[in-house]
Order: C-alpha cells, then structure tokens, then sequence
C-alpha cells in the first residue's frame, strides 16, 4: 500500500521570503502522479501543483515550485516570496496513474500549518 | 468555486437522529468520493464511486450509507452515529479515466453530540 508523509506539523516563514514544505511517499508502482494541495480556513481544498512521476522536469506554476526526486521518493514544494494570503494547511498527495476505478483515490499525508509573518 | 458543492455546511447531530450529507459536482466527472478529515489525522477515504458504481468502501461502519443516484449526486446517509465521527467531511469528483485532480467541495463539519 502506499503512504505519504509529511514530517512538519509546523511552518513559519517571513512575508516575501521562500519557504520549503517536505513530502515523501512509499510506493512500489512506477507510474503515478503527485499532488500538493492547499486549504485555507474556508475548508476548500485547493490544488497547487501537480507532477507526473514519468516526467522528470520539475513542475511550476508562479511561485510555486517542486523538488521531485523519484528515486528518493521525495516531493517537496517551494513558495516563493511567500504571501500572507499563502498561511494555511498544505497537504501532499499521491494517486495511481492505473486506469480504472483505483486510479481515482488520493492518498494524503498528514498535512503541514503554514503561518506567514508580516 | 470548485464547482463542487456541499450542503450543508454544518450539522450537529444526537447520537439516534437520522440525517444526510449532500454532494453536487457540474463538471461533468464520471467518479466521486467521500473524505473524512478528523483533527491531526491524514484525510481518510471513505468511498468511491465510478460512474454510479461504488468501487471502493475503505472499511466504513454501516452507520455511513453511501448513496450514488447519478454521476452528478453523492449523498452519505448518516445513522446512529458516535461522538468520534464528529470531522469535516470532503466530497471530491474527477475523471476516472482521465488523470486530472480531484476538485473538493467546502466540506461539511459534522458534530455529533
């Protein structure tokens, strides 16, 4: 079975600064996708990044960014000139890229509180 | 606005009332889901359900009844619950088939008294 695992409950960082948020994941598939998602205090679950476990470029989206490292098994995620509007709880996720009814499910880690500082 | 919604927002329920969870998706998604988030635990699977069908039932008490009348509709039919189902709820939808994201609803925080 697959798990993911977030070893920070905790996250602080400077308005405007970087911060760097870990993941690793165990799985014996060779083909999959991860996720980091974001929930502010509204409860919606928001995604911020997705990357293919084929491709070995590193996703991007803005400010956001991953450090993946397939053969570590490691998926962290890195906020660039972190914005209050950033504080929340940031989550890593993992799905199967099997088609058919399991390749749906996400599995979740235990999700990390990030606090900006003005 | 995901374009998932859930209804209702909040719910506080005795341990011997009846009631249900509701779930929307209009983004035309084949596959659905039930989440349950409890403070300090992971997000935990529930259920699944592709086109209509439930796949997945991830070791739920049957005091949780899913139901799946339509690909755009997933109720969760609460009974007898204890005071530790009290979480927030997560309904979620995406492509089966097709390897998107999964878009969540705003969830429903359920406190069982």
């Amino acid at each position: 079975a697959q798990t993911v695992t977030q070893s920070q409950p905790e996250m602080s960082v400077q308005e405007a600064e970087t911060v760097t948020l870990s993941c690793t994941y165990d799985t014996s598939e060779s083909d999959y996708y991860l996720f980091w998602y974001k929930q502010p205090p509204s409860r919606q679950m928001i995604l911020v990044i997705r990357q293919e476990a084929y491709k070995q470029q590193n996703a991007t989206e803005n400010r956001f960014s991953v450090n993946f490292q397939k053969a570590a098994k490691s998926f962290s995620l890195k906020i660039s000139d972190s914005q209050l509007g950033d504080a929340a709880m940031y989550f890593c996720a993992y799905r199967s890229a099997r088609a058919g009814h399991q390749g749906g499910k996400l599995i979740f880690g235990q999700g990390t509180e990030l606090s900006v500082k003005p | 606005e995901t374009g998932v919604t859930q209804t209702p927002r909040h719910l506080v329920m005795g341990m011997t009332n009846k009631k249900s969870l509701k779930c929307e998706q209009h983004l035309g998604h084949n596959a659905m889901y039930w989440y349950k988030q409890s403070a300090k635990k992971p997000l935990e699977l529930m259920f699944v359900y592709n086109f209509k069908e439930q796949t997945e039932n991830n070791s739920v008490p049957s005091r949780f009844s899913p139901e799946c009348p339509n690909s755009s509709h997933l109720f969760l039919h609460l009974h007898t619950l204890q005071p530790e189902d009290s979480a927030l709820y997560l309904c979620a939808s995406s492509q089966a088939a097709v390897h998107t994201e999964a878009f969540f609803g705003q969830g429903t925080r359920l406190t069982v008294v």
